[in-house]
This record gives C-alpha cells, sequence and structure tokens, in this order.
C-alpha cells in the first residue's frame, strides 16, 4: 500500500520568513496531492493540492511543488504570519479509481514566532 | 465552512459498547470518507461510501462498519469499543470522479473508557 513520510514534524520560523515542508510518497498510482490545515480542535482543512499532471501550483503565499520522477512533494508558504501556526498535514491520493483511497502524512507543527 | 456537518461533536462511551456517528455531505457530493485521526497522527483512511455501497477500505476491522443514504448523508458504526478507538473521526465528502476534492467535518470527538 501507499506509504506517505512527512518531514519536518515540528518547524518554528520568525514571523515574515519562509517555511517549508517536504512529502515523499511510495506508490506510482497515486495522482492527487493535497495539503491540509488543521487548527486544534477543528477538521482539516484543505489549502492547496496538485494533481500528477502539473509540477507547480501557486496560491498568494502558497505554493507547491512535485517532482514525480522522485516522489516527492513539498509546501511552501512565504511571508508566514502568526495565523499561519497549525498543524499541516500532506497527502496521497490514488483517484483513477473508485476507491479513492488516501493516506496522509503524520503532519507538521509549524509555530510562527512574532 | 466546508458544508460538511457532523454529529456528536463528543461523545464518551464506555469499552465494549457500540456507537453511531452521523455525517451529512456538502450540497452536491455524492460520495463519503470516514477517517480516524488519533492524537497527533494523520487521518487514516477507513472506507468510503458511494451510491450508498462501500467503495474501497482502509486497513480496519469489520467491527467498523457504515451506511450511506440516498441524500448521500452517511453514518459510520463501531461495534465493541475498545480503548484504543479513541480518536477523533472525520468524515469528507466529494464528487465521485477523477479529479475530486475532499473536503473535512469538523469532526466527532471519541473517547472510551
Amino acid at each position: 500500500g501507499e506509504n506517505v513520510e512527512q518531514h519536518p514534524s515540528t518547524l518554528s520560523v520568525q514571523e515574515g520568513d519562509s517555511a517549508v515542508i517536504k512529502c515523499t510518497y511510495s506508490d506510482s498510482a497515486s495522482n492527487y496531492f493535497p495539503w491540509y490545515k488543521q487548527e486544534l480542535g477543528k477538521g482539516p482543512q484543505l489549502i492547496i493540492d496538485i494533481r500528477s499532471n502539473v509540477g507547480e501550483k501557486k496560491d498568494q503565499r502558497i505554493a507547491v511543488t512535485l517532482n514525480k520522477t522522485a516522489k516527492h512533494f513539498s509546501l511552501h508558504i512565504t511571508e508566514t504570519q502568526p495565523e499561519d501556526s497549525a498543524v499541516y498535514f500532506c497527502a496521497a491520493f490514488a483517484q483513477n479509481t473508485n476507491a479513492g483511497k488516501s493516506t496522509f502524512g503524520d503532519g507538521t507543527t509549524l509555530t510562527v514566532k512574532p | 465552512e466546508t458544508g460538511v456537518t457532523q454529529s456528536p461533536t463528543h461523545l464518551i462511551k464506555t469499552r465494549g459498547q457500540q456507537v453511531t456517528l452521523r455525517c451529512s455531505s456538502q450540497s452536491g457530493h455524492n460520495t463519503v470518507s470516514w477517517y480516524q485521526q488519533a492524537l497527533g497522527q494523520g487521518p487514516q483512511f477507513i472506507f468510503q461510501y458511494y451510491r450508498e455501497e462501500e467503495n474501497g477500505r482502509g486497513n480496519f476491522p469489520p467491527r467498523f462498519s457504515g451506511l450511506q443514504f440516498p441524500n448521500y448523508s452517511s453514518e459510520l458504526n463501531v461495534n465493541a469499543l475498545e480503548l484504543d478507538d479513541s480518536a477523533l473521526y472525520l468524515c469528507a465528502s466529494s464528487l465521485q470522479g477523477v479529479r475530486n476534492t475532499i473536503y473535512f467535518g469538523e469532526g466527532s470527538w471519541l473517547t472510551v473508557v
């Protein structure tokens, strides 16, 4: 089955700096890679996603890159703000079947210091 | 707001009991997936329902079962509760297809004592 590894597990940055979180996956059938932000006591919120036919996607301060050959993808947050502090999860989905099985990483706790 | 609603938000059960959790999917979404999230871990896929049938399952025992109704809402049932079942249970809805995106509800916190 799919295995997703996420690094680092914790990340602390100064406000205004950039943050990078990396994930690797094992199943070459995975073709959809979303990133979720989870605040304390809440469900995961989709912040950006990328599909296997695209190498990079950007949405304001957030960007995601995908290297299919190396089977890794990364989340980049620029100009971090204290409200970016949360747990971030990457996931890998094989969506070319109806099963839609998904595997999540174990999360990265991001702390942005004012 | 994702439009996915779950109930109850919190509950406490005794080991050996049974529990039913409920989920209403986002309007127009015909697929519901359930996840278990233990403290400090990522969500783990339990199963997915599409057109009222289970069409994908993760590594969970048969005492985890579900239903999907004609209005696409869903239930997760867990029998013979164990202490390790204590977790946040998340429902996610999507529109079945190759390019579907899933949206999570806020979850149901289950504590088994």
